[in-house]
């Protein structure tokens, strides 16, 4: 069974653009759940989503949106950059009988120069 | 609300000799415990899982970890390093129903030759 995939693996944008990272589930999966992962905030909970409704959301600026789609995948949006959104940005996914056993990808990480 | 605290940010072992990171963990319900690894530019692997069955928890790698409620401590354990083992390891704790995971701060663990 593939793994959670994510893309792109690698960004570099400028501050006040935006940007939108995707991420794929293990298959079957309908959970979909994102993290920032930074050297000071380390590992911070953004959102989740399963079937397509966002259930938790972390404590993150309106800048920060994401949605899932009816094939489970997700996107997540940062608008507005600022230079303190540079982080690996992992998705993690989760079946319904086990939620909160969750498998990440491999990450995408963000550079806001 | 749930947290974990890793009491040592750094360990460093010689390779073949035991390895023991600590976590302590605040619920105030029966919570859910994991342990993460993160091996450098890599996303996070499920070391192992306790969900209130058995105390101890045998996970991948010959990892281990004791769930004692008495000390509210959740340590993993390795009764011989290998070379392959340095990397950084997270502490994690999930509520009931609750969607999203929270994050020790991290132990990088460096084995020596």
């Amino acid at each position: 069974k593939a793994g959670v995939t994510q893309t792109p693996r690698y960004l570099i944008k400028t501050r006040g653009q935006q940007v939108t990272l995707s991420c794929s589930p293990i298959s079957g999966h309908r959970s979909v759940s994102w993290y920032q992962q930074t050297p000071g905030q380390g590992l911070q909970f953004l959102f989740e989503y399963f079937s397509e409704t966002q259930r938790n959301k972390g404590n993150f600026p309106g800048r920060f949106s994401g949605r899932q789609f009816s094939n489970s995948r997700s996107e997540m949006n940062v608008s507005t950059l600022e230079l303190g959104d540079s982080a690996l940005y992992l998705c993690a996914s989760s079946s319904a009988s086990s939620y909160n056993e969750q498998f990440f990808g491999p990450g995408t990480r963000l550079t806001v120069l | 609300a749930q947290s974990v605290t890793q009491l040592d940010s750094h360990v460093s072992v010689s390779e073949g000799t035991p390895v023991l990171l600590r976590c302590n963990y605040s619920s105030s319900y029966s919570p859910s415990l994991f342990w993460y690894v993160q091996h450098p530019n890599k996303g996070l692997q499920l070391l192992l899982k306790y969900t209130s069955a058995a105390t101890l928890v045998k996970g991948i790698n010959g990892f281990e970890a004791e769930f004692k409620k008495s000390e509210t401590s959740f340590h993993l354990t390795k009764p011989s390093a290998h070379m392959s083992d340095a990397a950084e390891y997270f502490c994690v704790v999930s509520g009931i129903n609750d969607y999203k995971l929270s994050f020790g701060a991290g132990t990088t663990v460096t084995v020596r030759a």
